[in-house]
């Protein structure tokens, strides 16, 4: 079965960078699919952040594009989240979840548990 | 941005009720859209893709429909595990999410 778990600080000071990790068991991320991080803010809006592709490429949501960094460390499984220069207005849950696409599907069918991180001095 | 709006925003209905939750998009997204739902303190679990295709091992009373900007989802009969939040998520332009639709027993 494949799982998902988030791992990382629960309280970040503004203008930090905010560093979580996604630890995938049951699927190997080089292997196939896009592997990616969504957020859910109080409120419940929710927003794709970017993903890492199998092959290592990136591809970010423009808002965030200078903030944000997806890397990968293979040898263990993981994929990471580095955004930069946060503001209370990150404060929200953050979810790593797989993405599936083929014909004119595309979805996220695997999620992780998430993880709240709050921006706050 | 493509911006999707679900309503409403908190639906009350009871049990064995047909129940239609509503996702508009600022713009045409030509059937590229998946419906999740999230229950309390879970992940969210993918129900729908591409508008009407049921994902494996949900069943068979959602259904999806819709076309151009508007669609929806239909719980043919509400049971009590289906209290959740509901959220669509469009993909024909990057991905974006509405806020959902809190559904809760009457």
């Amino acid at each position: 079965e494949i799982q998902l778990q988030e791992s990382g600080p629960g309280l970040v000071k503004p203008s930090q960078s905010l560093s979580l990790t996604c630890s995938v068991t049951g699927y190997t991320i080089t292997s196939g699919y896009d592997w990616s991080w969504i957020r859910k803010f109080p409120g419940n809006k929710m927003e794709w952040m970017g993903y890492i592709s199998y092959s290592g490429s990136t591809n970010y949501n423009p808002s965030l594009k200078s903030r944000i960094s997806i890397t990968r460390d293979t040898s263990k499984n993981q994929f990471f989240l580095q955004l930069n220069s946060v503001t209370t207005e990150d404060t929200a849950t953050y979810y790593c979840a797989r993405s599936t696409y083929y014909g004119y599907a595309y979805y996220f069918d695997y999620w992780g548990q998430g993880v709240m991180v709050t921006v706050s001095s | 941005d493509i911006q999707m709006t679900q309503s409403p925003s908190l639906l009350s209905a009871s049990v064995g009720d047909r129940v239609t939750l509503s996702c508009k998009a600022s713009q045409n997204i030509y059937k590229y859209l998946n419906w999740y739902q999230q229950k309390l303190g879970e992940a969210p679990k993918l129900l729908i893709y591409y508008t009407n295709s049921l994902q494996t091992g949900i069943p068979s009373r959602f259904s999806g429909s819709g076309s151009g900007t508007d669609y929806t989802l239909t719980i043919s009969s509400l049971q009590p595990e289906d209290v959740a939040t509901y959220f669509c998520q469009q993909y024909n332009s990057w991905n974006t999410f509405g806020a959902g639709t809190k559904l809760e027993l009457k």
